[in-house]
């Protein structure tokens, strides 16, 4: 069936570091691949979307690229900020069949001043 | 904004208790979806509607989760009799009716957070 394998955590980084959350998926077709954020005691927020190969989502600083040929979907940010401090969640839907997501693990991140 | 409404936010329950989440859903979507989110995981699907019908309930547990949409818009999750393992987030989102649905992203509620003791 469908998965989602996301770099474990906890990361910590300084506020200005570079930020790589690094996310694999396996599926049938070509899902459609999406980041979600969840800050303390609040549901998930979409951060960023990719539908097809090649195809780059952008939000807030946040960007990922559709990477087919790796079934990856990696999350980077050039400069975090202590705000940016959230589980992130990468997730897929299947084209085909019910219209679900599929999440990963999710990844806690920790942005010190 | 719309957003998706859920209540309680909170509910600490004891084991073999009954206990009820309410989700109303962004005016005009269609598709409605509860998951649960157990610390530290994904958030796992445990149903879905489309309108008022069920279109998947592969992963709830029926022996003791039951969920409705009697008209369509809002829904209710419940759990009767509730366990120690049961204590999670529980999410709900909708996602609109489109062509292709695929591409929609689903929107989250706030979520009800169940303590079992």
């Amino acid at each position: 069936g469908d998965s989602v394998t996301q770099m474990e955590g906890p990361v910590t980084l300084s506020e200005e570091a570079f930020l790589t959350i690094n996310c694999t998926y396996t599926a049938t077709g070509y899902p459609s691949l999406f980041w979600y954020v969840q800050y303390p005691g609040e549901g998930l927020q979409l951060l960023l979307k990719a539908t097809k190969a090649d195809d780059k989502g952008s939000n807030k600083g946040f960007e990922a690229t559709y990477r087919k040929e790796t079934t990856s979907f990696h999350l980077e940010k050039g400069s975090v900020q202590v705000s940016d401090s959230a589980v992130y969640f990468c997730a897929l839907n299947a084209i085909q069949g019910a219209q679900k997501l599929v999440f990963g693990q999710g990844t806690r991140l920790t942005i010190n001043p | 904004e719309a957003e998706v409404a859920q209540s309680p936010r909170y509910k600490i329950t004891e084991k073999s208790q009954a206990v009820a989440f309410w989700c109303d859903p962004i005016s005009g979507h269609a598709t409605l979806y509860w998951y649960r989110q157990i610390l530290g995981q994904g958030p796992e699907l445990l149903v879905q509607f489309q309108d008022e019908s069920v279109v998947d309930d592969s992963q709830l547990p029926k022996d003791r989760f039951s969920a409705e949409r009697l008209k369509g818009v809002d829904s209710t999750l419940k759990i009767q009799p509730a366990e120690l393992g049961d204590s999670a987030m529980y999410l709900c989102a909708s996602r609109p009716r489109v062509a292709f649905e695929a591409y929609n992203e689903q929107f989250f509620g706030p979520g009800t957070r169940l303590t079992v003791l």
